[in-house]
């Protein structure tokens, strides 16, 4: 089936460092959500891209998608605390045979 | 965000037994709701895409007649894991969304199932 994949699986930084994780799909995408789930919780959903080349931010969070829309990362400026917990990039497209994938996540780690 | 509740939290039973799952949106009109098993530090695997009014989409690989799926209304889905099995342990997340062109709008996810088969 169609693949998404993410790297890096875990990725622990120093509370104040930047955080990045990247998301590739082996298949052109209509679009990229992005979620966060903490530890213990349930997905919560942070952005959509939609557009070749689209950057978005959030505060501290700036989401890209590739120029061929089959990457995407998510990057965090000054790490809190608070952004503890996994990033999935998750493909959806109805017309595909595989419509929802999740990416296999990112687990974010801060020391404070 | 729209809020999604899931009956029980959790549940444990018996192997063999039947395990009804409710998942409702509480103040969105979901035309489609998203049924997911999640495994310990794993990602969420899509079981299967349940239209407001028609059957389920199951993906490849996920029993229909063990997982039965019903979407009766914009505000209510059920999942139920028939003659559970020790190895159907997992936890179950619904999600509710809308229709968007080719694909969908944000999902928003209850908090999850945990079941537990003895």
């Amino acid at each position: 089936g169609q693949q998404v994949m993410q790297i890096p699986q875990y990725q622990h930084v120093q509370e104040g460092e930047d955080f990045t994780t990247y998301c590739n799909s082996s298949t052109t995408l209509s679009n990229i959500q992005w979620y966060k789930q903490r530890p213990g919780g349930h997905p919560v959903f942070l952005i959509q891209l939609v557009k070749s080349g689209e950057v978005k931010k959030q505060k501290r969070l700036t989401f890209q998608f590739g120029e061929a829309k089959k990457n995407s990362s998510l990057h965090i400026t000054a790490t809190q605390t608070t952004d503890v917990g996994t990033y999935f990039c998750v493909k959806n497209q109805k017309t595909s045979y595989d419509k929802v994938i999740f990416g296999p996540g990112t687990s974010l780690s801060v020391i404070p | 965000g729209a809020v999604v509740s899931q009956h029980p939290s959790w549940v444990i039973c018996k192997s063999g037994t039947s395990v009804k799952i409710e998942c409702r949106s509480l103040d969105f009109q979901a035309t489609t709701m998203f049924w997911y098993r999640q495994f310990p530090k794993q990602s969420l695997m899509l079981m299967a895409t349940s239209n407001e009014g028609s059957k389920a989409t199951y993906e490849q690989g996920v029993e229909k007649d063990k997982f039965l799926i019903n979407h009766a209304s914009l505000t209510l889905s059920t999942l139920t894991v028939t003659s559970a099995h020790p190895e159907d342990s997992s936890f179950y997340i619904c999600s509710a969304s809308s229709s968007s062109g080719e694909s969908w709008n944000e999902q928003f996810f209850g908090p999850g199932t945990r079941l537990t088969v003895l």
